[in-house]
């Protein structure tokens, strides 16, 4: 069966980095591109871009350029978004999910999440 | 900020039909597929329509898409108390060098 499964919550402050990463299993990773979806407390949500599983090309939406990074390590099929210089304003639960293209996109599977949370 | 606009809520009594409308324009939905995703409360979002109106292996024959011009829309039938979440509508966006957006969600209570 499709897992994404998501590393766990994380406690920053200003300055720092994180990095979350989304371990897929139950089909082949290379097959499908991984996006990464935005959800800040009490809003919705929030599409970040998204990376080529097959040639690691990433893709970022406005706003989340720069600071922001997507990679993968296709050995253990694993996708990271790193995110720098965290910001209060970065405090959200960040999803990983499966992209198909198949007469449009759609997301299928989606990671369970990881809180980040940005504090002094 | 979302392109793709929905009413900030919706409800209707166990049994009642409940419609969501998602109103995009030519850029997204009019020239392209609407998803509707589902994310009850505590939860990761789950897809619920695809390709404008299919539904993915388990969902219930209950819940329908349509899509029409700019817009499109989400139906639940016989609704139940555990359809009680939030529904957000989702398209490809050809502006701006493209990008995906989400509707500005729906809230669904089940009175």
């Amino acid at each position: 069966q499709v897992q994404l499964v998501q590393s766990g919550s994380e406690l920053k402050k200003p300055g720092a980095s994180v990095k979350v990463s989304c371990k897929a299993s139950g089909y082949t990773f290379t097959n499908y591109a991984v996006t990464w979806v935005r959800q800040a407390p009490g809003q919705g949500l929030e599409w970040m871009g998204w990376i080529n599983t097959n040639t690691g090309n990433p893709t970022y939406a406005q706003g989340f350029t720069g600071r922001f990074v997507f990679s993968l390590d296709t050995s253990v099929s694993t996708a990271y978004l790193q995110i720098s210089s965290l910001k209060a304003e970065d405090t959200a639960v960040y999803y990983c999910t499966r992209a198909v293209d198949i007469e449009g996109y759609y997301f299928d599977y989606w990671g369970q999440g990881a809180l980040v949370t940005v504090s002094s | 900020q979302s392109v793709l606009t929905q009413p900030p809520s919706a409800s209707g009594t166990p049994g009642q039909r409940v419609t969501i409308s998602c109103s995009g324009s030519s850029s997204n939905i009019g020239s392209g597929t609407v998803n509707w995703f589902q994310q009850l409360p505590g939860t990761a979002p789950k897809l619920l329509i695809y390709t404008n109106h299919q539904r993915p292996s388990g969902v219930p024959d209950r819940f329908s898409g349509s899509k029409s011009g700019t817009s499109a829309s989400l139906a639940i039938s016989g609704l139940q108390s555990e359809d009680e979440a939030d529904y957000y509508c989702a398209a490809w966006d050809d502006s701006l060098n493209g990008s995906f957006v989400f509707g500005t969600g729906t809230k669904v209570t089940v009175l």
